[in-house]
C-alpha cells in the first residue's frame, strides 16, 4: 500500500509569507503527527491530530497551525515566515497514535525562507 | 517534560568496526523507547523499539538496542558496520500516557568509510 505522501517536496518563500503544507497518511490510518527538522534542533513535535481534533500540540508559536480532514489528510500552515522556519516538515501516521504502534514518516517537505 | 540526548553529534568508523551509539533520556515514569534511522535521501525508517520485556532488543539489519532502566539509558549497537550503514540515527522516546509525540535526540549522523 502507499506511504506517507507530502506535497509539496520543496519550497521557497519569502519572510513574511505564509505557506500550505500537505500530508495524506497511509490508507487507514487516522492519526497525523507533525515534527519539524533542522539541522541544529533536530526532530521537534508540533502537532497531532486525530478524527479532525488535534490532540497534542508541541512548543511552537501560533504561527504554525494545522487541521485534519474528514479523509484523514492533514495540513499544517505557518503564517508570517520568518528565516528561522527553513526546516524538513515531516508528517507521520499511525492507526490511532496509541503509543505502542509504528509511525510512518513520509519523505516531507523542504522549506526554504529567503 | 521528557528529553532526549544522543551523546555523539559525528560518528566516523572503518567498514567492519563495532559500533555503540549513545542515548539517555530523561522521563519519570513509563516510556516506549525507539531507534529511527535516517539514509540519505530517504524518510525515517525505524529501526527498533522497545516497549517491555527482554531489555534487549534486536532490529533490522543486524542493530540491537539494550534498555537499562536504571541509567535512564538506550545504546544501540552494531557488531560490524558496512558502508550501506551510513546514515544519521535518531533516539526517541514516547511516554505511556501520551499519542505519537515522539521526543527524539538531536541524532548522531554516522559515517562509515570503505
Amino acid at each position: 500500500k502507499a506511504g506517507v505522501t507530502q506535497t509539496p517536496r520543496y519550497l521557497i518563500k519569502t519572510r513574511g509569507q505564509q505557506v500550505t503544507l500537505s500530508c495524506s497518511p497511509i490508507s487507514g490510518h487516522r492519526s497525523v503527527s507533525w515534527y519539524q527538522q533542522t539541522p541544529g534542533q533536530g526532530l521537534q513535535f508540533l502537532f497531532e491530530y486525530f478524527s479532525e481534533t488535534q490532540r497534542n500540540k508541541g512548543n511552537f508559536p501560533g504561527r504554525f497551525s494545522g487541521r485534519q480532514f474528514s479523509n484523514s489528510r492533514s495540513e499544517m500552515n505557518v503564517s508570517t515566515l520568518e528565516l528561522g522556519d527553513s526546516a524538513l516538515y515531516l508528517c507521520a501516521s499511525s492507526l490511532t497514535g496509541a503509543t505502542n504502534e509504528k509511525l510512518f514518516f513520509g519523505s516531507g517537505t523542504q522549506l526554504s525562507v529567503l | 517534560a521528557q528529553s532526549v540526548s544522543q551523546h555523539n553529534h559525528h560518528v566516523i568508523l572503518s567498514e567492519a568496526a563495532s559500533l555503540e551509539l549513545g542515548c539517555n533520556y530523561s522521563y519519570g515514569g513509563t516510556v516506549n523507547l525507539f531507534w529511527y534511522v535516517q539514509y540519505p535521501g530517504q524518510h525515517l525508517q525505524l529501526l527498533l523499539k522497545y516497549f517491555s520485556g527482554d531489555p534487549l532488543v534486536k532490529g533490522i539489519k543486524g542493530f540491537e538496542a539494550e534498555f537499562i532502566k536504571s541509567k535512564f539509558s538506550f545504546n544501540l549497537r552494531k557488531p560490524s558496520v558496512q558502508w550501506s550503514d551510513t546514515a544519521e540515527y535518531f533516539c526517541a522516546v514516547i511516554s505511556n500516557s501520551g499519542y505519537s509525540t515522539l521526543t527524539f535526540g538531536k541524532g548522531t549522523m554516522l559515517l562509515v568509510s570503505p
